[in-house]
């Protein structure tokens, strides 16, 4: 079993829809949760990151933390053509280095 | 755009061969991590360094090894090159403190072994 498991997709979606991407893990001593998004041959760029449980706003894109079921999700509303990426989760592991555990990304297509 | 670049852009080797990449740490960093990733996968952490040396692995033999210099900019070297060796080599720069330091990545480096 992956540390990080995440639906490949692809998700595609009409423009203006409310997205839902979603990971699940295993580690219960993760603490701090990334989203990444990647564009095709691009390096992945941050997007947000919340600690422990809880959620964080951020423009149109939310980050929900539940750590008692270890379930990440990100929300993106009123989702737009240039929205279309690959989204990674990216919880991190710390032992006095900062290593970033990655899900495989979900492919996500928003459509005109 | 992140400040942090890597070069070359992309690359051919042959098996048994060697190959060094080299990224530059944004202004203010002094913490460079390395990841791998290959087609259709998430970034692996291969390393990090940190004051110059490296001080935490992931699960990559020893023929992946790294630097880090007075300027915080690294080298990525991997020595007798396997065909499994393709993929996409991602380095990341961030201010280390504890945890939770967001890290900033460069646009890669594509790397084909034939």
């Amino acid at each position: 079993q992956k540390e990080v498991e995440q639906d490949p997709g692809p998700l595609s979606v009409p423009e203006g829809a409310i997205v839902s991407l979603n990971c699940t893990y295993s580690n219960s001593a993760f603490q701090y949760f990334m989203w990444y998004r990647q564009y095709s041959r691009k390096g992945p760029e941050l997007l947000m990151y919340t600690y422990s449980s809880g959620n964080k706003e951020d423009g149109r894109f939310t980050a929900q933390v539940d750590k008692s079921s270890k379930y990440i999700s990100l929300f993106i509303r009123d989702s737009q053509p240039s929205d279309s990426a690959t989204y990674l989760c990216a919880p991190e592991e710390y032992g006095g280095y900062n290593k970033l555990i990655f899900g495989a990304g979900t492919r996500l297509a928003v459509h005109p | 755009e992140t400040g942090v670049t890597q070069s070359p852009t992309h690359l051919i080797k042959t098996r048994g061969q060697q190959v060094t990449l080299r990224c530059s740490s944004q202004s203010g960093h002094n913490t460079v991590s390395w990841y791998q990733q290959a087609l259709g996968q998430g970034p692996q952490f291969i390393f990090q360094y940190y004051r110059e040396e490296e001080n935490g692995r992931g699960n990559f033999p020893p023929r992946f090894s790294g630097l880090q210099f007075p300027n915080y900019s690294s080298e990525l070297n991997v020595n007798a090159l396997e065909l499994d060796d393709s993929a996409l080599y991602l380095c990341a720069s961030f201010r280390k403190g504890l945890a939770g330091a967001e890290q900033y990545f460069g646009p890669g480096t594509r790397l084909t072994v034939t």
